[in-house]
């Protein structure tokens, strides 16, 4: 258990809906990162955010935005989905913010199959 | 095109046997190259960072080196619990502050 945790485990949905995404970092944990892995694309990082800010941004398409919270957990937004954007998806936390090259943790994921 | 490429794709081996997998990487401006292991339906677990050429890092079994093109991740003497997805990621100045790769994985299947 890394001390990351995400809800919810499964989530199935239409198409053209949206949803939200939830993570809380472990412990003490500043930074947290969302990540989507699918099978043709392989894991795709999509955005990381340290102490509420934006640090760096990745693949994410602009149907997706994240925010981080005072109390630091994360949530992911995802609208106007389509079939492709079924996929597991990622959240990690790290102690600091320093460009991406501290130890993530990751959490168990959030599986989302839209139909 | 920043690109991080891993290689085989899938890897069988006996139980004692051996063998290495390949990260191969083209981005500019490496800031450090990571090693993760990815058991099924679960969220991969941090194993290895590298930072510059010439580097090697050791956890029992696994041994990580670093040159200016390529890592190598070294298993020595298997077992059936090292079977897993092995990935490495790239982590590299893009825009904003950085960009973070990772290549598709090695399927390893460790067989007693």
């Amino acid at each position: 258990d890394s001390g990351v945790t995400q809800t919810p485990k499964h989530l199935i949905t239409a198409t053209g809906q949206r949803v939200t995404l939830r993570c809380s970092p472990r412990s003490g944990d500043l930074s947290v990162y969302w990540y989507q892995q699918s099978l043709d694309q392989g894991l795709q990082f999509l955005i990381h955010y340290y102490n509420g800010e934006e640090r760096a941004k990745g693949n994410i398409l602009e149907r997706f935005s994240a925010q981080q919270f005072p109390d630091l957990h994360s949530e992911l937004n995802l609208s106007s989905l389509e079939l492709g954007d079924s996929a597991l998806y990622f959240c990690a936390s790290s102690v600091g913010g320093l460009a991406g090259l501290e130890t993530q943790y990751f959490g168990p994921g959030t599986r989302l199959l839209v139909l | 095109e920043d690109q991080v490429t891993q290689s085989p794709e899938a890897l069988r081996l006996q139980e004692g046997e051996s063998s290495s997998l390949n990260c191969s990487y083209t981005v500019s401006g490496l800031r450090g190259l990571f090693w993760y292991r990815q058991d099924p339906g679960k969220g991969p677990e941090f194993l290895f960072t590298l930072y510059s050429a010439g580097e090697e890092k050791e956890k029992e079994r696994l041994k990580a080196t670093l040159t200016k093109k390529e890592s190598f991740l070294h298993i020595t003497a298997p077992k059936p619990e090292d079977s897993a997805t092995y990935l490495c990621a790239a982590a590299y100045s893009g825009a904003g502050s950085y960009q973070l790769t990772f290549g598709k994985g090695t399927k390893l299947s460790v067989i007693p």
